[in-house]
């Protein structure tokens, strides 16, 4: 049964530390997406990457947060230095662009971040 | 206006009631619709890809309706482990593979 997987699944910080979240996409998927939920602003796209490039990060305040792919199994999501409104739930999700049609996504089970 | 729509609901129905959610989108160039359901503190979960002729599967129909922009489910004889929020997602027209998701319906199915 291929999921995507990610670590930590809970991470409690103290602000300014530095968060590495990592996401696994499911095996063939040539798109990877970071998004980040919170009960205000629900689920907000930070980024993503096809075939390990990436295509958008408009989502992301560039001064602390950072995603890359090393390689195709791999995806990660920096925040450095983290602060408390940071605190929320980010998730991977992981899909086949075949065509212009039926690009379903996957998620992971998340990474729950709370910053102190 | 949002790019994609949603009534946050809640909708409080009894067991065995038919309940439909509807999701409206702004760009007339969208191609590709899904309904995806998330239980408190997990991940969201594909339910259904929305076919432009619409698809069924089980108590569960989507529809979706170009001239008006909208994608619809609906959830007959609905149980009490169908509570959960459902969100739309429409993909972007660049057709990069990203899904623009709405805020989401809260369901509660009441005893």
């Amino acid at each position: 049964d291929a999921r995507v997987t990610q670590t930590p699944r809970h991470k409690v910080t103290e602000m300014g530390q530095e968060v590495t979240m990592r996401c696994q996409p499911i095996l063939g998927h040539n798109t990877v997406f970071w998004y980040r939920q919170t009960m205000m602003q629900g689920l907000e796209l930070l980024a993503y990457f096809r075939n390990r490039a990436p295509l958008d990060d408009s989502g992301m305040p560039k001064d602390r947060f950072s995603a890359e792919m090393p390689d195709a199994t791999l995806a990660t999501l920096k925040i450095q230095p983290s602060e408390p409104r940071d605190s929320a739930v980010y998730f991977c999700a992981s899909g086949l662009l075949r065509d212009r049609i039926y690009n379903e996504q996957f998620f992971g089970p998340g990474t729950r971040l709370t910053v102190l | 206006r949002k790019e994609v729509e949603q009534d946050p609901g809640p909708f409080n129905v009894p067991e065995g009631a038919t309940v439909a959610f509807n999701c409206t989108y702004s760009n007339s160039a969208s191609q590709s619709f899904f309904w995806y359901r998330q239980d408190c503190r997990k991940e969201p979960k594909l339910l259904m890809s929305v076919y432009s002729s619409g698809n069924e599967d089980g108590r569960f129909t989507a529809q979706l309706n170009r001239a008006s922009q909208y994608i619809s489910l609906l959830i007959r004889d609905s149980k009490l482990s169908d509570s959960a929020t459902y969100l739309c997602a429409v993909n972007s027209p660049s057709n990069t593979g990203k899904l623009i998701f709405g805020q989401g319906t809260t369901l509660q199915v009441k005893p």
